[in-house]
């Protein structure tokens, strides 16, 4: 069955210090992987994305991940955060998205804050 | 570009009260579709998917059911609410890409 495991629930690191957020993952097949982020009260945004190609994969926000076939992870990084960084994020994992009967499963999530 | 309409964006419900949240989608035919719940400290939860009309894998036991009567259309509904069903609920699809709606913060009093 197809899971992720996010092993820090919460985060804390000072404004401008780099950033990684652990994600991995278990699917049986080829993964399409998923970070997404959440504001307090407010939905998901997509910050990237990887289904093939370069295993480092940039997105919004100056963020980047680096997919690891081998250890099964997909981690999230950014070099120097900022306040607004402050958020909850989900690693998620999927099959192609038309596939039929695909389902895209998330992680438990991991709340960063930034201390200035 | 595919697109999902989920409304209320807020509800406040007793308990024992009936419940149906519908999202509806645009941009894609024969999407699969999906319910996520994310209560209170804890991640997206997979509670329903749906391949097709009439289709629909429960992922979860619970007070919850969900029904696609149309392609496009995708409902989430109960008979008697319980407090443990609020929570913040997500529509999704997935055709060319995942698309989320923007979500309904449930509570139940």
């Amino acid at each position: 069955a197809q899971s992720v495991t996010q092993p820090d629930i919460h985060i804390t690191v000072s404004e401008g210090a780099s950033l990684e957020l652990r994600c991995n993952y278990s699917y049986g097949a080829t993964p399409y992987l998923f970070w997404y982020v959440q504001s307090p009260g407010q939905g998901l945004q997509l910050l990237l994305k990887y289904f093939s190609g370069d295993t480092l994969v940039q997105g919004i926000k100056g963020f980047e991940a680096e997919f690891k076939r081998s250890q099964s992870s997909f981690n999230l990084r950014k070099p120097s955060v900022h306040w607004s960084d402050a958020a909850e994020y989900f690693c998620a994992v999927g099959g192609r998205p038309n596939g039929y009967g695909n389902k895209l499963v998330f992680g438990a999530g991991t709340i960063l804050r930034v201390k200035s | 570009s595919q697109t999902i309409h989920q409304w209320p964006a807020t509800l406040v419900q007793p308990v024992g009260s009936p419940l149906s949240l519908e999202c509806t989608v645009e941009g894609t035919s024969n999407p699969n579709l999906y319910w996520y719940r994310q209560a209170a400290g804890r991640g997206l939860q997979l509670l329903f998917y749906s391949v097709g009309i009439g289709q629909i894998s429960s992922e979860v036991p619970q007070n919850l059911s969900a029904s696609r009567p149309q392609d496009r259309q995708f409902i989430l509904s109960s008979k008697k609410l319980l407090l443990s069903d609020s929570g913040f609920y997500l529509c999704a699809l997935s055709g060319f890409g995942y698309t989320f709606g923007s979500g309904t913060r449930l509570t139940v009093v």
